[in-house]
């Protein structure tokens, strides 16, 4: 069975500052890897994901992550957080298409 | 850029109706799930489908839920007989299904629904 875990409920950042969103797994066999980014009232946006190679993968609004396998961990990380990144945070696993879901993570980002 | 769509945006309905909740994936995807999340809580897998049948459901997905593909773009969910904890944010997903673990999901929007 695959699972992940969000340590975290909530991350407060101020503006400008890095940000990390933690993430860690558990699955048998090769890791796959997502992170999902929601805005209230709206849906699951994908923002990247790791599926092999380089440990540090690149997305979307300038978001990367860092693969890490002894850690067993896929932290969500900017280097200087926007007002506008404040939002709810998943990190998936996916297996044979479907994905499980943490438990989520709030970002709030303060001017 | 091609999106997944849901309708509608907001369903409410009185306990023990049958509601429908309809998404269109993106039209090359072969693989089509549902997943719902209640309120403040995590996104839980309900169902995937493919080739006009259920690949894997949860055990969520119990005797009130179905799925089909009526016609060549849409999906949806039907929910039998309504009960209160089935108010949830119910999401859609395809996924091209190239290659089924590495490919993308791609969320539609969500169907809020309110049962009263």
């Amino acid at each position: 069975a695959q699972s992940v875990a969000q340590p975290e409920d909530q991350v407060n950042v101020a503006e400008g500052n890095p940000l990390t969103v933690k993430c860690t797994y558990s699955v048998s066999g090769n890791p796959y890897l997502f992170w999902y980014v929601q805005y209230p009232n709206r849906g699951l946006q994908f923002l990247l994901k790791y599926i092999t190679g380089d440990n540090l993968v690149k997305g979307s609004y300038g978001f990367e992550a860092e693969f890490n396998k002894s850690q067993t961990s896929f932290h969500l990380k900017k280097p200087s957080a926007l007002v506008s990144d404040s939002a709810l945070y998943f990190c998936a696993v996916n297996h044979a298409g479907k994905s499980t879901f943490g438990d989520g993570t709030t970002l709030t980002v303060k001017p | 850029e091609p999106e997944v769509t849901q309708t509608p945006s907001h369903q409410v309905t009185q306990m023990g109706q049958e509601v429908i909740l309809r998404c269109v994936p993106i039209s090359n995807h072969l693989y089509f799930y549902w997943y719902r999340q209640i309120l403040g809580q995590k996104v839980e897998f309900l169902v995937s489908f493919y080739n006009n049948e259920i690949s894997e459901k949860s055990e969520i997905f119990d005797d009130q839920f179905s799925v089909e593909r009526p016609d060549g773009s849409n999906f949806t969910l039907k929910i039998r007989s309504t009960k209160l904890e089935d108010s949830a944010m119910y999401f859609c997903a395809s996924l091209s299904g190239t290659l089924l673990s590495t490919d993308t999901q791609y969320f539609g929007p969500g169907t809020r629904l309110t049962v009263l």
